[in-house]
């Protein structure tokens, strides 16, 4: 059964804590994309990566950092450097990139 | 990405259409009309895309008016686990990005 799975589906962070969001996907898609979204608000791309190996920011990329050493994994740390980190945090992944995403079931991140 | 509008808020009774309108008047000729749908605490579903003809998928039909300033998104027979926020966004192809906006909370009525 193919599809994007995203571990932890909760997760708590403490402050000054370094976490990793996991991202896989089975769809054998080429790029993959991380998004925020905040109560009430749209999603915002945090990084996204057109090919193994490879990765760019998005538009709200700073107190966080990602990999993509294999095709079907994408993690997302939230770094202590992140200072508003709760939200709800989305993995995507496209067939090729600018073709259509499709989404993760989403991680929330709550700090303690 | 051209701006797209759409009513906050729409109920509609189970087992009727769902007419979901949006409007944007800006839209390139290159920028195709995408929709998702987000149910509560879940990540965003596609639903369907087009760029000037209608489209109809196993989950709804896409009507895009001939200008192109804006589209209905139907779904034929709404159930209560279509109760979901719908966003309607045009993108170009090939760009990475997906800007999703506040979007049309659709409630399903029994």
């Amino acid at each position: 059964d193919g599809g994007i799975t995203q571990s932890p589906k909760y997760l708590f962070r403490k402050e000054g804590q370094n976490v990793t969001l996991s991202c896989e996907q089975n769809l054998n898609h080429d790029a993959m994309y991380w998004y925020r979204q905040d109560p009430g608000q749209g999603l915002r791309l945090i990084y996204y990566s057109q090919i193994v190996n490879d990765f760019q920011k998005g538009d709200i990329a700073e107190g966080y950092s990602v990999s993509r050493e294999k095709k079907e994994s994408f993690p997302l740390t939230v770094t202590s450097a992140q200072k508003n980190p709760t939200a709800f945090y989305l993995c995507a992944s496209s067939i090729t990139p600018g073709e259509t995403q499709y989404f993760g079931p989403g991680t929330r991140l709550l700090v303690l | 990405d051209a701006k797209t509008t759409q009513p906050p808020s729409m109920d509609c009774a189970e087992g009727r259409a769902a007419n979901l309108p949006c409007n944007h008047s800006t839209i390139s000729g290159n920028e195709y009309v995408y929709w998702y749908r987000q149910i509560h605490s879940q990540g965003p579903q596609y639903i369907i895309h087009g760029l000037k003809n209608n489209e109809t998928n196993e989950m709804a039909s896409l009507i895009i008016t001939e200008d192109r300033k804006s589209s209905t998104l139907i779904l034929p027979h709404a159930t209560l686990r279509d109760t979901a926020v719908y966003y309607c966004i045009v993108r170009v192809g090939g760009y990475q990005k997906v800007t999703f906006g506040i979007g049309t909370k659709l409630q399903v009525i029994p």
